[in-house]
């Protein structure tokens, strides 16, 4: 079953946080975020692995809180890079490694 | 590293025609990969999983005979949109399951459009 993210926009000024969620109905081993720009493939944002993990890389951190069947990023002190369509992928087990996405959330990131 | 590649960019084709499209990991071996659509503004839907030296997975509601997925070498899955359709164009993108200290993460291609006439 697809994820369900949340919210499905939002804008904001430069500099300005935001937090995207992603919440699953089903048990989870690992979520992965992607960003991707109009017109591109998704690009690798970072992986969350069942154990409660936190992770960060420059302002763009995310948590995953495997009780709750959720995921949150936060985008810190936005930039104007960071405008795209943000997807969360559930992976749920299995040796197939295959991840179901959310419908995502667009980001825009006026000046 | 990491780095996934798809072939062509962007295909026209009229209704009828056949289309092949190729990914290729080029940096690293993917025993599996996987085969998405995207129609504009929504979400990536998986078709097939692909795994070298076996038939693939289709998801529900996939025709296979249709989209006939071949993953002849660790470096090479190859989509056939057979008879192609103007209900068939759409943003086909693979992705390759990495290894190793690459484990669960799957690297993107940078996308095939389809357009059928």
């Amino acid at each position: 079953q697809q994820p369900v993210q949340s919210p499905q926009a939002v804008i904001l000024r430069e500099g300005e946080d935001a937090v995207i969620n992603c919440s699953s109905s089903k048990a989870l081993y690992s979520v992965h975020w992607y960003r991707q720009k109009h017109g591109e493939a998704p690009v690798f944002l970072m992986i969350l692995l069942k154990g409660g993990e936190q992770k960060g890389h420059d302002k763009i951190s995310a948590s995953f809180n495997e009780k709750k069947q959720q995921s949150s990023l936060y985008l810190t002190a936005s930039q104007l890079s960071y405008s795209g369509t943000y997807f969360c992928g559930s992976y749920s087990g299995g040796s197939n490694y295959k991840l179901t996405f959310g419908k995502g959330t667009l980001l825009t990131v006026n000046p | 590293g990491a780095v996934v590649s798809q072939h062509p960019s962007w295909v026209i084709c009229k209704s009828g025609t056949s289309v092949k499209i190729e990914c290729r990991s080029l940096d690293f071996q993917a025993t599996t990969m996987f085969w998405y659509r995207q129609f504009p503004k929504q979400s990536l839907m998986l078709m097939a999983t692909s795994n070298e030296g076996s038939k693939a997975t289709y998801e529900q509601g996939v025709e296979k005979d249709k989209f006939l997925i071949n993953h002849a070498s660790l470096t090479l899955s190859t989509l056939t949109v057979t008879s192609a359709h103007p209900e068939d164009s759409s943003f086909y993108i693979c992705s390759a399951l990495g290894s190793g200290g690459l484990l669960n993460e799957q690297f993107f291609g940078p996308g095939t459009r389809l357009t059928v006439l």
